[in-house]
């Protein structure tokens, strides 16, 4: 059974560079069958996919926060990280990471999440 | 990009009511559709994927359809731990989006 398990800083300054690495346990993220990806949620608000990367290095990003994003994954430890830099308060959510299926593309395994709030 | 748009936001209901839940895409998405629910507080469950595949261990009450543009998740009878959030998901490219939510409320 694969876990997932997201850490780091739970208060990031404005401006400053959020970053988060997701502990994949139970599988491993080489496996080709899979991609990993990042998601967040706004208090009160859906689900915002922020981008994933393929355990070769290939990543996908959202748009919309493509400028800001870098997506990486170290297999060696079996870990995969989000950094996302010039934040605002607008950038505080509850930051979820997920395996995908390259099959359906659709998130079978999600970490526990964690929030992320960006004051001074 | 694709838009999702869910509809309702939120509904009320009891338990044992059937409930269907629409999502529509702003193009089409042939059926690479996957519906999430999720508790308060909790991580998203995946449901459904490819419109009408029941995951692993999810109730048979859940069930889904559509194609194109139009898809619809139907719970047949509304058990407690069903009161929750909805999410719609689609996967047709490399630019994946989710659908804005609909709450299932008590009534």
């Amino acid at each position: 059974q694969v876990q997932l398990q997201e850490s780091g800083p739970g208060l990031v300054k404005p401006s400053q560079t959020l970053s988060l690495t997701c502990n994949v346990s139970g599988d491993s993220i080489s496996s080709g069958n899979y991609f990993w990806s990042w998601i967040r949620q706004h208090p009160g608000m859906g689900l915002d996919w922020i981008g994933y990367i393929y355990h070769y290095g290939r990543t996908y990003y959202n748009p919309s926060l493509k400028s800001r994003v870098t997506i990486s994954v170290d297999t060696s430890k079996n870990q995969f990280s989000l950094s996302l830099n010039s934040v605002t308060a607008a950038d505080t959510a509850v930051y979820y990471c997920a395996r995908g299926t390259v099959a359906a593309a659709a998130f079978d395994s999600w970490g526990q999440g964690t929030l992320v709030t960006v004051s001074s | 990009d694709i838009q999702m748009t869910q509809s309702p936001s939120s509904l009320s209901a009891s338990v044992g009511d059937r409930v269907t839940i629409t999502c529509r895409a702003s193009q089409s998405i042939s059926r690479y559709l996957n519906w999430y629910q999720q508790r308060p507080g909790k991580a998203p469950k995946l449901l459904i994927y490819a419109a009408s595949t029941l995951q692993s261990g999810v109730p048979s009450r859940f069930s889904g359809s559509g194609s194109g543009t139009d898809f619809t998740l139907t719970i047949s009878s509304l058990e407690p731990e069903d009161f929750a959030t909805y999410y719609c998901q689609q996967s047709h490219n490399t630019q994946l989006s989710f659908g804005g939510g609909t709450n299932v409320e008590i009534k």
